[in-house]
């Protein structure tokens, strides 16, 4: 089984631009999250997708956003980018959806903004 | 609002020493805690949960409500062992996870 996989796995972009980022599933698995990782704030949850819908959202700006298609692929848009923004970008998917039921992560997304 | 400390950053043991990394959370209600760990260039990776009381590469950890800790413990420290380990509280009725800042263990041979 193919695990999770993430595109681009490297990005650089400047201020004020916007981003999207891909994340495509396990097989069967119907639900994504998105998490983003630095160094000052570690490991934090950005939202979740089940079956096209989004059931929880972290504490982040509006200026994150994503979605979910049909297949169980997400998306994971950032507008109007900030120096901040620079993380590394987890996605993560279950069959269940949540840590609740085990998560398969993907490699990530490094992205650089400048 | 929910909260994970690991106090330490950095772990540094020796083969077969015990080692044990801190996870201290708040949260007054009845949490699920669960430790991850990242080994070097490879994926964050489930290592263990509380409610399934298992032993998973000879860690171990308990929940204790008292102290509101989830320390991971293991006996003899094997040099596989080096990666970074994350604890993560979920709240009852919450599917927002809570992670802690990670601890680097570290075992020299």
């Amino acid at each position: 089984k193919a695990g999770v996989t993430q595109t681009p796995r490297y990005l650089i972009k400047t201020r004020g631009q916007q981003v999207t980022l891909s994340c495509s599933p396990i097989s069967g698995h119907r639900s994504v999250s998105w998490y983003q990782q630095t160094p000052g704030q570690g490991l934090q949850f950005l939202f979740e997708y089940f079956s096209e819908t989004q059931r929880n959202k972290g504490n982040f700006p509006g200026r994150f956003s994503g979605r979910q298609f049909s297949n169980s692929r997400s998306e994971m848009n950032v507008s109007t980018l900030e120096l901040g923004d620079s993380a590394l970008y987890l996605c993560a998917s279950s069959l269940g959806g949540g840590i609740q039921n085990e998560q398969f992560f993907g490699p990530g997304t490094r992205l650089t903004v400048l | 609002a929910q909260r994970v400390t690991q106090p330490e950053k950095l772990l540094s043991v020796f083969k077969g020493a015990p080692v044990e990394l801190k996870c201290n959370y708040s949260y007054s209600g009845s949490p699920e805690l669960f430790w991850y760990v990242q080994y070097s260039r490879q994926r964050l990776q489930l290592l263990l949960r509380h409610i399934s009381r298992e032993s998973i590469k000879g860690f171990t950890a308990d929940l204790n409500k008292g102290e509101t800790s989830f320390h991971l413990k293991k006996p003899f420290a094997q040099e596989e062992d080096s990666a970074m380990y994350y604890c993560a509280l979920l709240s009852g009725g919450s599917y927002i996870p809570t992670f802690g800042r990670g601890t680097s263990l570290i075992v020299h041979p």
